[in-house]
């Protein structure tokens, strides 16, 4: 199955700055990857999604990259708000990709100092 | 649309009692999915759905039963609840093939006695 490893400790960044988080997998390469993120007591929120053929996916001050090569993915928030607290996922589908059931990562708990 | 729906928000049982999850969701979505949350473990998955009739096991699947007799509605069957089954449960939807984002309701937060 697959393995997948988040930054526990949580990220403090100043107001403005750009926080990147990390995402590592461990086993197979996945078809796509996906970015959620969490706010206390809600569910997840879709993102961003990757797919395996694509370097680089942008959404307005979010950045995400795909290195199958080193089994990784980045996810950058620019100009980084207060709003921006939360917890962020990575999800990655079963092999062979399809919507049936995703693994995620425990999840980076970003906090942004104003 | 009112997305995906869960209900109740707050439950607690006693060890050995039975509970169903409500989880119903209107975007004609075919797949749907049970995932726990527990602190430290992250999002684990119970059970899924590709479409109604059809169903299977994820990675926590032990002490649940689901079924798919509509599209609109994925229930979880605790049958005899034990303390460990406490935990945030969210239920999910995708439409599948060509967009696989996720949709999630607000969670069921779940304390077994």
């Amino acid at each position: 199955s697959q393995k997948i490893e988040q930054n526990s400790e949580a990220l403090n960044i100043q107001e403005g700055k750009t926080a990147t988080l990390t995402c590592n997998y461990t086993n197979y390469s996945p078809a796509y990857l996906q970015w959620y993120r969490q706010d206390p007591g809600r569910g997840p929120v879709f993102l961003l999604l990757i797919r395996e053929n694509e370097k680089e996916k942008r959404k307005e001050r979010l950045k995400v990259t795909f290195d199958t090569t080193l089994k990784q993915s980045l996810f950058h928030i620019t100009a980084s708000q207060p709003a921006d607290s939360a917890t962020y996922l990575c999800a990655i589908p079963p092999e062979g990709g399809g919507a049936d059931g995703l693994t995620f990562g425990k999840g980076t708990h970003l906090i942004i100092q104003p | 649309n009112a997305g995906v729906t869960q209900t109740p928000k707050f439950q607690v049982l006693k060890t050995g009692q039975s509970m169903t999850l409500q989880c119903a969701q209107d975007m004609n979505h075919e797949y749907m999915s049970w995932y726990r949350q527990d602190p430290g473990m992250g999002l684990r998955l119970i059970h899924y759905s590709v479409g109604a009739g059809i169903t299977d096991q994820g990675e926590v699947p032990n002490g649940y039963n689901v079924s798919r007799s509509t599209t609109e509605d994925f229930p979880l069957r605790l049958l005899s609840a034990a303390p460990s089954q406490t935990s945030v449960y969210f239920c999910a939807s995708s439409a599948g093939t060509h967009s696989y984002e996720q949709y999630f309701g607000p969670g069921t937060r779940l304390t077994v006695t």
